[in-house]
């Protein structure tokens, strides 16, 4: 069966230091893979989504970026952290078939 | 465009009571996909249901069902004899056979939904 990690769970970092969000998938080959942002107040924001090795499309123009170095993680980056970018981020999952399964998600805080 | 109103932002009922969440969608497609997915506190999203637009047919999973009628544009989410586990935010969501796979994935604003002991 498949699995989708992140990494780290918690994360409080100062405004300006660079950041770095992990997503791997286990027990599947070559899926779209996604981020989300969730704001205060519950809305689901499409950030960025890959269908394949180093292909990455943006939904919104910000300060953050993503990368795909292999089929199954993907890279939610920043080089300097807003306080905006706090919010509850989620990777993940489809095998292009309307589904979207979701990892845990990384609970970050830029003070 | 597609769209997903959640009408209701909070529910609070006692345990023990039925409960209906709302959802109510737009989309130009013949052919498009609805979801539910449940977010407990600990703040993963988990997948409920996915019912395409060909199958009208509702659908029922132990304690849930879901009714799906094209005709109000509706996939409405019903729990019944609510347990306190089920307190969560349920979020409705949408995906068009034209914009599948790789995006085109719109969610609703979500209920926050509250069991009381």
């Amino acid at each position: 069966s498949q699995t989708i990690h992140q990494w780290p769970a918690t994360l409080v970092q100062p405004v300006g230091s660079p950041l770095s969000l992990e997503c791997t998938v286990e027990g599947t080959s070559n899926p779209n893979l996604y981020w989300y942002r969730q704001a205060a107040g519950r809305g689901l924001q499409l950030l960025f989504y890959s269908v394949g090795i180093g292909q990455i499309s943006s939904e919104v123009p910000q300060n953050l970026s993503a990368s795909r170095p292999q089929d199954r993680q993907f890279i939610l980056s920043s080089k300097k952290l807003l306080l905006s970018d706090s919010g509850f981020y989620l990777c993940a999952w489809s095998m292009g078939d309307h589904s979207r399964f979701f990892g845990p998600g990384t609970r970050l805080t830029v003070l | 465009a597609q769209k997903v109103t959640q009408a209701q932002t909070e529910i609070s009922v006692v345990e023990k009571e039925d409960v209906t969440l709302d959802c109510v969608y737009e989309t130009r497609d013949t052919t498009y996909y609805l979801f539910w997915y449940k977010q407990p506190p600990s703040g993963e999203l988990v997948f409920l249901i996915r019912r395409n637009s060909f199958d009208e047919q509702n659908e029922i999973s132990g304690r849930y069902s879901w009714n799906f009628q094209k005709s109000t544009s509706s996939f409405n989410f019903t729990i019944t004899a609510s347990q306190v586990v089920d307190s969560a935010v349920y979020f409705c969501a949408l995906s068009e056979d034209s914009g599948g796979g790789a995006d085109g994935l719109t969610f609703g604003k979500g209920t926050h939904l509250i069991i009381q002991p």
